[in-house]
C-alpha cells in the first residue's frame, strides 16, 4: 500500500491564481480530511469527507473548496489564492470506526506570493 | 470555545534527560485523544492513542501517556530521550464518533547531545 499520497510537494503561487492540490488513499478508507499547519497553531481542519459524494466544513473553510467523486480521491481547490493560505496542507484518511487512527500524507507546502 | 492546549512551546533537554510534555482538553463527554509526532521534514506520525481501558498507553519508541479524565489532562512522558526524539508533539482529540481532530498548538523539543 502506498498510503495516503499528495500532489504536488511544493507549489508557488501568485495571488489571485487557482489550483488543486491532489490527495489519494489506497486503503478503501471512507473518511478523508484536509489540515493546514500553520507555526504556533498545529493542526486546523479546513474539509473533510465522510465517503464519495459527502463533504462537509471544518474549522478553517473559506477560499477552499472540496469534492469527493471516488472513495480514493479528495482533491482541494484554491479558488483565488491569497498570501494568507501559505502554509503545509495535510491529507488525512481513516475508517469510519472510532478506534482507528487517521493516517496523514506527507504534506504539501504552499507559499502565495 | 472547545480547545486543546499544549502548556509549552519550546522544550530543550540533554539526553537521557526525562521528557514530560502537557496537554489539556476542554471538551465534555467521551473522547478519543492522541499524541502525533513530526520529525524534521517528515509527516505525522501517530506515537500513541486512548480511546478507553487502561488510562495508562503504552506507544512506540518508549513513550507513554496518562488519561486523566477528572483533569481534562492526557500528558506524555518519556523516562529516557535521545537526540533521535527531536521533533514537534501534536496532542490532537476526536470529540465526536467521525474523524475531525482538534491539534493543539505543538511542542517543539530538541534534544541536545
Amino acid at each position: 500500500n502506498a498510503g495516503v499520497t499528495q500532489t504536488p510537494k511544493f507549489q508557488v503561487l501568485k495571488t489571485g491564481q487557482s489550483m488543486t492540490l491532489q490527495c489519494a488513499q489506497d486503503m478503501n478508507h471512507e473518511y478523508m480530511s484536509w489540515y493546514r499547519q500553520d507555526p504556533g497553531m498545529g493542526l486546523r481542519l479546513i474539509h473533510y469527507s465522510v465517503g464519495a459524494g459527502i463533504t462537509d466544513q471544518g474549522e478553517v473553510p473559506n477560499g477552499y473548496n472540496v469534492s469527493r467523486s471516488t472513495t480514493e480521491d479528495f482533491p482541494l481547490r484554491l479558488l483565488s489564492a491569497a498570501p494568507s493560505q501559505t502554509s503545509v496542507y495535510f491529507c488525512a484518511s481513516k475508517t469510519t470506526s472510532t478506534t482507528y487512527e487517521q493516517y496523514f500524507g506527507p504534506g504539501t507546502r504552499l507559499t502565495v506570493t | 470555545a472547545q480547545s486543546v492546549s499544549q502548556h509549552n512551546h519550546h522544550v530543550i533537554l540533554s539526553e537521557a534527560a526525562s521528557l514530560e510534555l502537557g496537554c489539556n482538553y476542554s471538551y465534555g463527554g467521551t473522547v478519543n485523544l492522541f499524541w502525533y509526532v513530526q520529525y524534521p521534514g517528515q509527516h505525522l506520525q501517530l506515537l500513541l492513542k486512548y480511546f478507553s481501558g487502561d488510562p495508562l498507553v503504552k506507544g512506540i519508541k518508549g513513550f507513554e501517556a496518562e488519561f486523566i479524565k477528572s483533569k481534562f489532562s492526557f500528558n506524555l512522558r518519556k523516562p529516557s530521550v535521545q537526540w533521535s526524539d527531536t521533533a514537534e508533539y501534536f496532542c490532537a482529540v476526536n470529540p465526536d464518533s467521525w474523524g475531525k481532530l482538534q491539534f493543539g498548538a505543538g511542542t517543539q523539543v530538541v534534544v541536545t547531545p
